[in-house]
């Protein structure tokens, strides 16, 4: 499979603990997003990188969020001290850079997380 | 006003009919456009992927977008009971992709 592989797909924790998720992206894909989709709602931006390098981060990522590319490959989302509102489903996306395909992502399937 | 608006339905047709979903959207500075369709519980699956105005077709999908009305439009002919999905509508200036609520479709056969 040669799409975008995260893990795990599900987790579910006590509030107040760590959790940590990864996103492998599609081989070659120098571009990577994380999500946060709610119930009802179409995904939001959390930060993206190119290469291993954060260029953007959206305010809805908190002090207790902190995101990771070493290499520039696989990367790691960590929400720390958790809390009933961080429940959701967590979507990683890749994407080459293509001129003619500005924008353009390739989500993975996400981790449903569930905080209790 | 949001970014992008888009009615979440539900929308519920027969097997055979044609399928409009649209977005509005209020920043004239979006150029890429897309669509994506999520199955329950799953990622969203890229359909469609236009940039600036003008129609793309791909099979039964149509795209279409008009700058000058900030109006973009999905449209599935012959829909299957495989297309009953949430249909995403997403916008970019160039990186981050702002996404619409999303409409929920039921083909029915």
């Amino acid at each position: 499979d040669t799409g975008v592989s995260q893990n795990p797909r599900h987790k579910i924790t006590k509030r107040g603990q760590n959790v940590t998720f990864r996103c492998d992206p599609i081989s070659e894909h120098n571009r990577l997003y994380w999500y946060r989709q709610t119930l009802g709602q179409g995904p939001e931006f959390l930060t993206y990188f190119q290469n291993e390098a954060q260029l953007e981060k959206s305010r809805l990522l908190s002090d207790r969020f902190s995101a990771e590319r070493p290499k520039g490959s696989f990367s790691t989302l960590e929400i720390q001290r958790t809390e009933q509102g961080d429940s959701a489903m967590y979507l990683c996306a890749s994407s080459p850079y293509k001129t003619d395909r500005v924008g353009e992502a390739f989500f993975g399937q996400g981790t449903r997380l569930t905080v209790v | 006003q949001k970014e992008v608006e888009q009615d979440p339905g539900p929308l519920s047709v027969p097997e055979g009919a044609i399928v409009s979903l649209n977005c509005t959207y209020s920043n004239s500075a979006f150029q890429y456009f897309m669509w994506y369709r999520q199955y329950s519980r799953k990622g969203p699956e890229l359909l469609m992927y236009t940039y600036s105005s003008g129609n793309k077709e791909d099979g039964r999908f149509t795209a279409q977008v008009d700058k000058s009305s900030k109006y973009i439009s999905l449209f599935i002919r012959d829909s299957q009971p495989s297309d009953s999905a949430t249909y995403l509508c997403a916008m970019s200036v160039g990186t981050a992709l702002i996404f619409g609520k999303g409409t929920t479709l039921s083909v029915s056969s």
